[in-house]
């Protein structure tokens, strides 16, 4: 059973305008959360993180939203680059035992 | 920010053959890392956890007389597939965290293995 989940796997989005990454997941108990960008054969890139006390979190163009209530949580990016092309996973903390479970990732391609 | 190093990067073997794959800290000391495990177009799946002195922690379905995992120091852990078969081909990632539970993981590069 897919703890986190990424309903999304292919995102492609104009360069300059936002990009809106999702993910679902199951277990109120996780406490921790973090985006990861990922090239094809490299190890993931962290990118953001946000604790589970607040609902946004922004660095730069990068910013994630927490819903508690809806188990959902989102990355957005501004303005999209096409460097910004990569997987995009999220990952959720399983408390106290030092886990992360990621989600299936969602490729994203900007477009110049 | 924190740096994991893992290599080989890339290993062919032979099927029957064992392969060793090493996940260094660079620059802080990581009591615990992990090892995931990614197939194409699919999510990092954890296969363990290292834990640095002590036994390894498998993930259920993961066979730990096929993957052997040593934590022998703080900033050094390896993950040995024995008698590697054609299905044990895939991308493997280690990863440290620097300190407390929720500390965000940093990654090693990967290593792709091919079993032929």
């Amino acid at each position: 059973d897919q703890q986190v989940k990424q309903n999304s796997p292919s995102l492609s989005v104009q360069e300059g305008r936002i990009s809106i990454l999702n993910c679902d997941y199951t277990n109120s108990m996780f406490d921790y959360f973090l985006w990861y960008k990922k090239y094809p054969a490299e190890g993931p890139t962290f990118l953001i993180s946000i604790s589970s006390i607040k609902d946004k979190n922004e660095d730069g163009r990068f910013t994630v939203f927490l819903n508690k209530s809806a188990k959902h949580l989102s990355l957005h990016i501004v303005p999209s680059q096409p460097g910004d092309s990569a997987v995009y996973f999220c990952a959720a903390s399983d408390p106290g035992t030092y886990k992360y479970i990621f989600g299936t990732g969602t490729r994203l391609k900007v477009l110049a | 920010g924190a740096v994991v190093s893992q290599h080989p990067s890339r290993v062919i073997c032979k099927s029957g053959t064992s392969v060793k794959i090493e996940c260094r800290s660079l620059d802080f000391q990581a009591t615990t890392m992990f090892w995931y495990r990614q197939f194409p177009k699919q999510s990092l799946m954890l296969m363990a956890t290292s834990n640095e002195g002590s036994k390894a922690t498998y993930e259920q379905g993961v066979e730990k007389d096929k993957f052997l995992i040593n934590h022998a120091s703080l900033t050094l852990s390896t993950l040995t597939v024995t008698s590697a078969h054609p299905e044990d081909s895939s991308f493997y990632i280690c990863s440290a965290n620097q300190g407390a539970a929720n500390e965000k993981l940093f990654f090693g590069s990967g290593t792709q293995l091919s079993v032929l």
